[in-house]
């Protein structure tokens, strides 16, 4: 157990279908990540939330949309996705990014595979 | 990203000892991570290193040399549940990591 939640852990999807991801975080973080796995390859950067504002779009398709209510969650909502957007999707936290280099925390990952 | 260099691959015999390699470009390194990923599971945080030198946590130790963009992440008598990915992150001057492709070790009996 991280302090990070990621629900659901496991998502198939039609590639017209709507859902979302939700990440929960009880560390009294400020900075918030979603992140990217595919196998064999390193984790991608997908979105930065830095006190509720979005910080980065790492060139990420427009199917894949961030929310962040709040400091303690944080959404993808997806729709449209194409099969080769299957992978694992982890959501992160870090204290901020003002106060230097802390650990990010990890959730365990919501695994999607769209068919 | 950031040309993150870390082997694909090690498998080691129980009570041996397994040096993981990273290599990294060097402009504007900030700091490095390792991460242990079970399969199925979070990354989980092992040691960090700014300043060159080795950090000993344990069982495992973690090594710097920032000028010639090396890390390495030591692990020693080698125990099955140590079978798992290591990541290799680099923070640089923006405060965000990235990643390497990650090291599958593989503790044999």
């Amino acid at each position: 157990e991280t302090g990070v939640t990621q629900t659901p852990r496991h998502l198939v999807m039609g590639m017209t279908n709507k859902k979302s991801l939700k990440c929960e975080q009880h560390l009294g973080h400020n900075a918030m990540y979603w992140y990217k796995q595919s196998a064999k390859k390193p984790l991608e950067l997908m979105f930065v939330y830095n006190f509720k504002e979005q910080t980065e779009n790492n060139s990420v398709p427009s199917r894949f949309s961030p929310e962040c209510p709040n400091s303690s969650h944080l959404f993808l909502h997806l729709h449209t996705l194409q099969p080769e957007d299957s992978a694992l999707y982890l959501c992160a936290s870090s204290q901020d990014l003002e106060s230097g280099w802390t650990e990010a925390f990890f959730g365990q990952g919501t695994r999607l595979t769209v068919v | 990203g950031q040309n993150i260099d870390q082997p694909t691959e090690m498998t080691a015999t129980e009570g041996a000892i397994v040096q993981i390699n990273c290599t990294y470009q060097t402009s504007g390194f900030n700091g490095l991570f390792w991460y242990q990923q079970h399969a199925g599971e979070a990354p989980t945080f092992l040691s960090y290193n700014v300043l060159d030198g080795l950090e000993e946590k344990g069982r495992f130790s973690s090594f710097l040399s920032r000028s010639k963009g090396y890390s390495y992440l030591l692990l020693k008598e080698l125990q099955m549940k140590d079978s798992a990915s290591y990541l290799c992150a680099v923070g640089f001057n923006d405060y965000k990591l990235s990643f390497g492709a990650g090291t599958t070790v593989t503790v044999r009996a």
